[in-house]
């Protein structure tokens, strides 16, 4: 079956570092969601993406789909403590009703 | 937040007993989905549902039923509860099909299977 890996597993930043979070599909997708989870929250929305080699930037986040619409990252420029959480990528081969999440980074950010 | 509410938000069981989670939206959202969340697994897909009585396994589906009467109501239960299904369960919804529509995740439930 499809599956979304993302690394790294784990980030530990000083606030003011960048971050980024890669995410890779065993197969090709229609299309891609990142979410985030604060500790002890439920998974947020952030974005979807369609196009292949497609950029979004949402203030400090810049969200990219690869070329091959097999991979995807989350850039984080200049982190913040209210950027701590969980990062999840969620990909859709665009079969079925349902998306496969990847296995998420966990960020923190120390001042 | 929209409009979806997970009872009991935490449940202690023992293990062979009968569980039903419950996931209720005010969103009218046609798809509905629970997952579990597991510390290096993410979150895995349990079952979905795409309608009323329309219901999918997802990847994880053993040892899980689900059913949906009403479009507001997605039921969750574990037929005999294992240590293995103690998990934060979370319920999702979303207007259009998972994959072209942002999903909303309920607050979740912490069920302990002892």
């Amino acid at each position: 079956g499809q599956q979304v890996m993302q690394i790294p597993q784990y980030q530990h930043v000083q606030e003011g570092e960048d971050f980024t979070t890669y995410c890779n599909s065993s197969t090709t997708l229609s299309n891609i969601q990142w979410y985030k989870q604060r500790p002890g929250g439920h998974p947020v929305f952030l974005i979807q993406l369609v196009k292949s080699g497609e950029v979004k930037k949402q203030k400090r986040l810049t969200f990219q789909f690869g070329e091959a619409k097999k991979n995807s990252s989350l850039h984080i420029t200049a982190t913040q403590t209210t950027d701590v959480g969980t990062y999840f990528c969620a990909g859709d081969t665009g079969t079925a009703s349902k998306l496969t999440f990847g296995t998420g980074t966990r960020l923190q950010v120390t001042l | 937040d929209a409009g979806i509410t997970q009872s009991p938000r935490h449940k202690v069981t023992e293990t062979g007993t009968p569980v039903t989670l419950r996931c209720h939206q005010t969103e009218n959202h046609r798809y509905m989905y629970w997952y579990r969340q597991d510390p290096g697994h993410g979150l895995r897909l349990i079952h979905y549902s795409y309608g009323v009585k329309d219901t999918d396994k997802g990847e994880v589906s053993d040892g899980y039923s689900v059913s949906r009467s009403k479009t507001e109501d997605f039921l969750l239960t574990l037929e005999s509860a294992t240590s293995s299904q103690t998990s934060v369960y979370f319920c999702a919804i979303s207007e259009g099909r998972q994959g072209n529509a942002e999903a909303f995740f309920g607050q979740g439930t912490r069920l302990t299977v002892v």
